[in-house]
């Protein structure tokens, strides 16, 4: 079966660095996008990775690892605005995505 | 660029009531949209994908006949809730990509619907 496993929850402090993993298991490969999700609203796009190695956007980053079935997303200098859930999602051979349950960040003062 | 429009964002009505959602991108051509459900604290559950022009392809679980979806247009695709019940109260979110395969996704604001 198809199958994305990322940490339930976690909690950093305000101007931390956070890395949130993403593992995953799926049918073919096209493609791995990170979404932050704010309670009560939609996901808006972060990132998309299809190739290996570090993408990086002003204070976040992905990286992805293929031959690992891996992810992450790094988060710096962390505003209490960063507080959300983090979701992964790969698109497998079909070009269906496949989502993750999510991160649920909580950022302290 | 790549805005989804969702209309209405809050619906509270009776049991046995139908319910259309709206969802429409705005400023590009959506060959193919998708239809989620979220329960609280809970991950994205994709209901269904249609292509603009054909039936849409619903996942495992989902009652086709209960939630209708048209996509009539490039622009413009409906979910509706047939004979809503409690169980239904979720928060109801599309997405939409300009071409078969295309990625990412773009969100509209989600829909929450109450079934009293």
């Amino acid at each position: 079966g198809q199958n994305i496993d990322q940490p339930t929850e976690m909690t950093a402090t305000e101007g931390a660095i956070v890395q949130i993993n993403c593992t995953y298991q799926t049918s073919g490969f096209n493609g791995l996008f990170w979404y932050q999700q704010h309670a009560g609203e939609a996901p808006t796009f972060l990132s998309y990775n299809v190739l290996d190695g570090l993408e990086e956007k002003g204070r976040f980053s992905s990286f992805l690892s293929r031959s690992k079935g891996y992810s992450y997303l790094l988060l710096k200098e962390l505003q209490m605005k960063d507080s959300a859930s983090y979701l992964c999602a790969v698109m497998d051979s079909n070009y269906q995505l496949i989502w993750g349950a999510g991160t649920k960040l909580i950022i302290k003062p | 660029g790549a805005v989804v429009s969702q209309h209405p964002s809050w619906v509270i009505c009776k049991s046995g009531t139908s319910v259309k959602i709206e969802c429409r991108s705005l400023d590009f051509q959506a060959t193919t949209m998708f239809w989620y459900r979220q329960f609280p604290k809970q991950s994205l559950m994709l209901m269904a994908t249609s292509n603009e022009g054909s039936k849409a392809t619903y996942e495992q679980g989902v009652e086709k006949d209960k939630f209708l979806i048209n996509h009539a247009s490039l622009t413009l695709s409906t979910l509706t809730v047939t004979s809503a019940h409690p169980e239904d109260s979720s928060f109801y979110i599309c997405s939409a990509v300009p071409e078969i395969g295309g990625q990412p996704q773009h969100f509209g604001d989600g829909t929450r619907l109450s079934i009293l």
